[in-house]
């Protein structure tokens, strides 16, 4: 079946660093992307997402390209802030079944210090 | 605007106590909904999703149940809760369109002594 795969965390950085969080993927045909992010105590929230290959998804500083050949959907931003703290989350839209299902992966913490 | 709802906020129950925990959307019709329970430190397990009224497919056999009374309600319940119930439960909502996205309520955090 469709998988995630995300790298391990905690991912610890200092404010105004840049940021990689690696997302790859396995997927029958050719799924949606998206990546969620989840702040302490709260639920998801969509930060972006890509339709189809070659898309970038941005948001808040955040962006994220849809690479078919490596089927990949890494997370990256220019220059973190300690407000950017959070439980990343990369998943897929999963048609296989005639109705729309999300594949997360295990999410990635991320902790950015002053 | 659309918007979901998730009560209680928080719960501790003890073990084989019941369970009953509702989520309701606003500003949408005849969503798909999803119940998914995320474990400590870990990821989303979808547990239920619907696509109407009283139609509840289950993703993982447990010992809890779904239901959907109404078009924009749904309800996750138990008999007897066990100790490997505790977890964060999150409702979602989602529109009947290929590739588009799911919108989440805020949780609620289950714990089971």
């Amino acid at each position: 079946g469709d998988s995630v795969t995300q790298m391990e965390g905690p991912v610890t950085l200092s404010e105004e660093a840049f940021l990689t969080i690696n997302c790859t993927y396995t997927a029958t045909g050719y799924p949606s992307l998206f990546w969620y992010v989840q702040y302490p105590g709260e639920g998801l929230q969509l930060l972006l997402k890509a339709t189809k290959a070659d898309d970038k998804g941005s948001n808040k500083g955040f962006e994220a390209t849809y690479r078919k050949e490596t089927t990949s959907f890494h997370l990256e931003k220019g220059s973190v802030q300690v407000s950017d703290s959070a439980v990343y989350f990369c998943a897929l839209s999963d048609m296989n079944t005639g109705f729309q299902k999300l594949v997360f992966g295990t999410g990635t913490r991320l902790l950015v210090s002053p | 605007s659309q918007t979901i709802h998730q009560w209680p906020a928080t719960l501790v129950q003890p073990v084989g106590s019941p369970l009953s925990l509702e989520c309701t959307v606003e500003g949408t019709s005849n969503p798909n909904l999803y119940w998914y329970r995320q474990a400590a430190g870990r990821g989303l397990q979808l547990l239920f999703y619907s696509v109407g009224i009283g139609q509840i497919s289950s993703e993982v056999p447990q010992n809890l149940s779904a239901s959907r009374p109404q078009d924009r309600q749904f309800i996750l319940s138990s008999k007897k809760l066990l100790l490997s119930d505790s977890g964060f439960y999150l409702c979602a909502w989602g529109l009947e369109i290929s590739y588009n996205e799911q919108f989440f309520g805020p949780g609620t955090r289950l714990t089971v002594l």
